[in-house]
């Protein structure tokens, strides 16, 4: 069965210093993987997603993300953090192609220290 | 810009009542889904449509129903709501069969049920 797996429930860095988050997946064709990111008592806003080609994709706010089929992993990383880059990031797999579902991630909780 | 809203962002009610949550998107979107997200389990899918008066369950679709009578609109409905459906309630939208499956996600009902 196809799952995502988050292995880290709270990351804290402190501003500036870089960021990479974790996402592994169980999938037997290739997937499309999906970044969001949740602000507190906001809905899933799209970071970046992959589909096929370049396996470094770039997404919005500074953010990028490696596909790497031999880990099964699409980590996101962030060079520098930012304080308001404090939120929940969600990592999702499209799963089973013709039915547009998505798998979830249980999610990162990311706290920025000033 | 793709645009979902949602009837209400919070929503206060008792065991026993019937509830409609409402979702509208403005995109033309065939998919149309309903989230439930607790801390810790993610998000998890309740039911999603895609198409007018069509309906799958989704992994927890106990205790919910849904309605979709036109393309831009996706109901989410608690027959007889109890104290376990307290929740944040998120609904997304995607196309379907254009190759872009993204989700995009209105900005959530936190429901309280007394």
């Amino acid at each position: 069965a196809q799952s995502v797996t988050q292995p880290d429930i709270h990351i804290t860095v402190s501003e500036g210093a870089s960021l990479e988050l974790r996402c592994n997946y169980s999938y037997g064709a290739t997937p499309y993987l999906f970044w969001y990111v949740q602000s507190p008592g906001q809905g899933l806003q799209l970071l970046l997603k992959y589909f096929s080609g370049d396996t470094l994709v770039q997404g919005i706010k500074g953010f990028e993300a490696e596909f790497k089929r031999s880990q099964s992993s699409f980590n996101l990383r962030k060079p520098s953090v930012h304080w308001s880059d404090a939120a929940e990031y969600f990592c999702a797999v499209g799963a089973d192609s013709g039915t547009y579902k998505y798998i979830f991630g249980t999610g990162t909780r990311l706290k920025v220290l000033a | 810009d793709v645009k979902v809203t949602q009837s209400s962002r919070y929503l206060v009610k008792r065991t026993g009542e019937k509830v409609f949550l409402e979702c509208v998107q403005d995109m033309d979107h065939e998919n149309m889904f309903w989230y439930r997200q607790d801390p810790g389990l993610g998000l998890r899918l309740i039911y999603f449509s895609y198409d007018v008066k069509m309906k799958e369950k989704g992994d927890i679709p106990e205790g919910y129903s849904v309605s979709r009578e036109k393309k831009e609109r996706f109901s989410l409905i608690l027959e007889s709501a109890s104290t376990n459906q307290t929740s944040m309630y998120l609904c997304a939208s995607s196309h379907r069969g254009t190759g872009d499956e993204t989700q995009y996600f209105g900005p959530g009902t936190r429901l309280l049920v007394l």
